[in-house]
């Protein structure tokens, strides 16, 4: 049974870059027609999808964000990553990965990691 | 703001069904697949269901799901209520090529 979890820090100041990573175990981060996505939640507000990336490298962005996120894969380690640059104090939320089935057009996210809650703060 | 609209909140009695609707405001309900999640308070989203109307094994026959385009929308019924149903439920499609989701509805079990 596939599961995964965050890491990093959870507090990052201001206009600094948000780094987080997600460990795959009990399964391969490079199984086929699986991508790898994070989403995110503010206290209290509704789920936002972050972007995705595929065991090869390939990447989408949320178009909110893709300015500033870049996600990365390591499938020697089994795990992908986060980075947001240039945050603010409305980038505080709990952050989670998810494993990203993708039938094209469409997707659904299962399972998800328990989540990390990362504030922006001075 | 999402395409997808989802009620703040509904509540029901123990026993009861309940029915849950996710609206979409442009574009075509049937053009995308729903899913839909249950959060617990504290925890992360579970699937509950997916591709509009499939149940991923575990999940109990309590649980279905359906779309209709005369209203744009699609619908979460849940059964046989039980106390341990309470939670939020919110759904997902796609717009623009990207996952949307709804805000969420927060389910009592009275």
């Amino acid at each position: 049974q596939v599961q995964l979890q965050e890491s990093g820090p959870g507090l990052v100041k201001p206009s600094q870059t948000l780094s987080l990573t997600c460990t795959v175990s009990g399964g391969s981060i490079s199984s086929d027609n699986y991508y790898w996505s994070w989403i995110r939640q503010p206290a209290g507000k509704g789920l936002e999808w972050i972007g995705r990336v595929s065991a090869s490298g390939g990447t989408n962005y949320n178009p909110s964000l893709k300015s500033r996120v870049t996600i990365s894969v390591d499938t020697s380690n089994n795990h992908f990553s986060l980075k947001l640059s240039s945050v603010t104090a409305a980038d505080t939320a709990v952050y989670y990965c998810a494993r990203d089935r993708v039938v094209e057009p469409d997707n659904w996210f299962d399972p998800w990691g328990q989540g990390t809650l990362v504030t922006v703060s001075s | 703001n999402s395409v997808l609209t989802q009620p703040h909140s509904v509540s029901e009695s123990p026993g009861k069904t309940v029915t849950i609707s996710c609206t979409r405001s442009s574009g075509s309900i049937a053009a995308n697949y729903v899913q839909w999640y249950q959060q617990r308070p504290g925890s992360a989203p579970t699937i509950v269901i997916y591709e509009d109307i499939k149940r991923p094994s575990g999940v109990p026959d309590r649980f279905s799901g359906s779309i209709d385009t005369s209203s744009n929308s699609a619908s979460l019924t849940i059964s046989g209520l039980k106390s341990d149903d309470e939670a939020d439920y919110i759904c997902q499609s796609e717009s623009s090529f990207n996952p949307v989701f709804a805000g969420g509805t927060k389910l009592t079990v009275l």
